[in-house]
């Protein structure tokens, strides 16, 4: 029983689709968040949300829009994909306040064509 | 300047090796420290908190120096399977932003 589970694990896409990454958490936190890793490995916060309210966003390209049905699931919808999303996204959880460490997804893959 | 710097690296050190990292982060208002492990293609996964005092978790020592805003971690007795790239992890007061340092590439060989 996975705690944070996204999916897909891989996407393939070309330039110009829009595609989701989907991610659930079952740990009750109430916290979630994205992050992009690019090729350089640097690990970049996109969004947060607490209880299903956006609370960071990091100036991010208005072509990403993350989505949170509720506070177990937390979606990111990508329009016009460019080369330059091709990174793993991250989702993440946590209880509450950032004193508490984060729990990570095994993140998606994705590779623009 | 980025908001967490850490040594770059790679550290190359034989099995049995300590090896130490450091971490210094800019906002003085950082609440949270935290150093996590990342395996090739696997996501981070948190390693040990660290806090004021100082703590140890086995093989494990972590270090916070508020007034300098540093933060170390030592490996003793370093062991093959500790070769991955470790992360040092800053939350800023407020809770809901934590910033990733670019990570140290950690080889450890036989």
């Amino acid at each position: 029983d996975t705690a944070v589970s996204q999916t897909p694990k891989y996407l393939v896409t070309q330039m110009g689709n829009d595609k989701s990454i989907k991610c659930e958490q079952n740990l009750g936190h109430d916290t979630m968040y994205w992050y992009k890793q690019d090729s350089k490995k640097f690990l970049k916060i996109m969004f947060s949300y607490n209880n299903k309210e956006l609370i960071i966003n990091e100036t991010v390209p208005n072509r990403f829009s993350p989505k949170s049905p509720d506070k177990a699931h937390l979606n990111l919808h990508i329009n016009s994909l460019e080369l330059g999303d091709s990174a793993v996204y991250f989702c993440a959880s946590s209880p509450g306040q950032g004193n508490s460490p984060l729990h990570f997804g095994n993140g998606t893959r994705l590779t623009v064509t | 300047r980025k908001e967490v710097e850490q040594d770059p690296g790679p550290f190359n050190v034989p099995e049995g090796a300590t090896v130490a990292f450091n971490c210094t982060y800019s906002n003085s208002a950082s609440q949270s420290f935290f150093w996590y492990r990342q395996d090739c293609r696997k996501e981070p996964k948190l390693l040990m908190s660290v806090y004021s005092s100082g703590n140890e978790d086995g093989r494990f020592t972590a270090q916070l120096n508020r007034a300098s805003q540093y933060i170390s971690l030592l490996i003793r007795d370093s062991k093959l399977s500790d070769s991955a790239t470790y992360l040092c992890v800053v939350t800023r007061a407020g809770g809901f932003k934590t910033i990733f340092g670019a990570g140290t590439r950690l080889f450890v060989k036989a």
